[in-house]
């Protein structure tokens, strides 16, 4: 089924470890964005994307990192996890926002 | 910088009820975007409506509309003959137009929905 794709589901970290999580469309989409989902904040953007080669900030960037060599693929880099990382993350992908985003199914992350 | 304001951290409703979801928003943008998405305990974000802010008629998806006022910067949610299979944390969110038009939601803080049998 075409989608965003999402891997892991589920992870635990230790402190100070680093990981990557991927994400992954098949729509063709150019615009590709990342959020982290915390109790009783919503959703908030960490970095997106407006193609292939083009990355900027959002709201809450700190501690991660992202690149968009494709325009399939755009994965989120923990670089150093901290406690404050626990969250879950989805990513999204959209052709315009006139047609919504599609989002994936999210990862739980819980660092220890 | 865009706000999203979601003032009822919960709801519940009857089953076959109405219910409506409030949200508010600021933006110095005439032209832009809203949404509702519904997250069910499977975690799954669905679009549930869009709406356009240069359209002045609202958006209807058969049992979902929307009552949107521009000028107060208000984008409720309206769910009519409410079901089970309702229940879920609902999202408004907010998109700009533009460059980055489709790459930055800004979302509100939730409405947790409780469908009563």
């Amino acid at each position: 089924n075409a989608g965003v794709t999402q891997t892991p589901k589920f992870q635990v970290l230790k402190t100070g470890q680093s990981m990557t999580l991927q994400c992954a469309q098949d729509m063709n989409h150019e615009y590709m964005s990342w959020y982290r989902q915390d109790p009783g904040m919503g959703l908030r953007l960490i970095h997106y994307s407006v193609g292939a080669g083009i990355t900027d900030q959002g709201e809450v960037p700190n501690g991660y990192n992202v690149s968009r060599s494709t325009t399939e693929d755009f994965p989120l880099r923990l670089l150093s996890a901290a406690p404050s990382q626990t969250s879950v993350y989805f990513c999204a992908s959209s052709r315009d926002a006139a047609y919504g985003y599609t989002f994936g199914s999210g990862t739980r992350l819980t660092v220890v | 910088a865009q706000t999203v304001t979601q003032s009822q951290p919960e709801m519940s409703v009857q089953e076959a009820e109405t219910v409506t979801l409030s949200c508010t928003y600021d933006t110095s943008e005439s032209d832009y975007y809203l949404f509702w998405y519904k997250q069910p305990p499977s975690r799954q974000m669905i679009l549930v409506i869009r709406q356009e802010a240069y359209k002045q008629q609202n958006a209807t998806e058969n049992r979902f509309s929307v009552n949107f006022q521009k000028a107060a910067k208000s984008f409720s949610l309206k769910i009519s003959d409410s079901q089970l299979g309702d229940a879920a944390m609902y999202f408004c969110a907010y998109d700009g137009v533009g460059e980055t038009s489709g790459s930055r939601l800004t979302f509100g803080e939730g409405t947790q929905l409780t469908v009563n049998p």
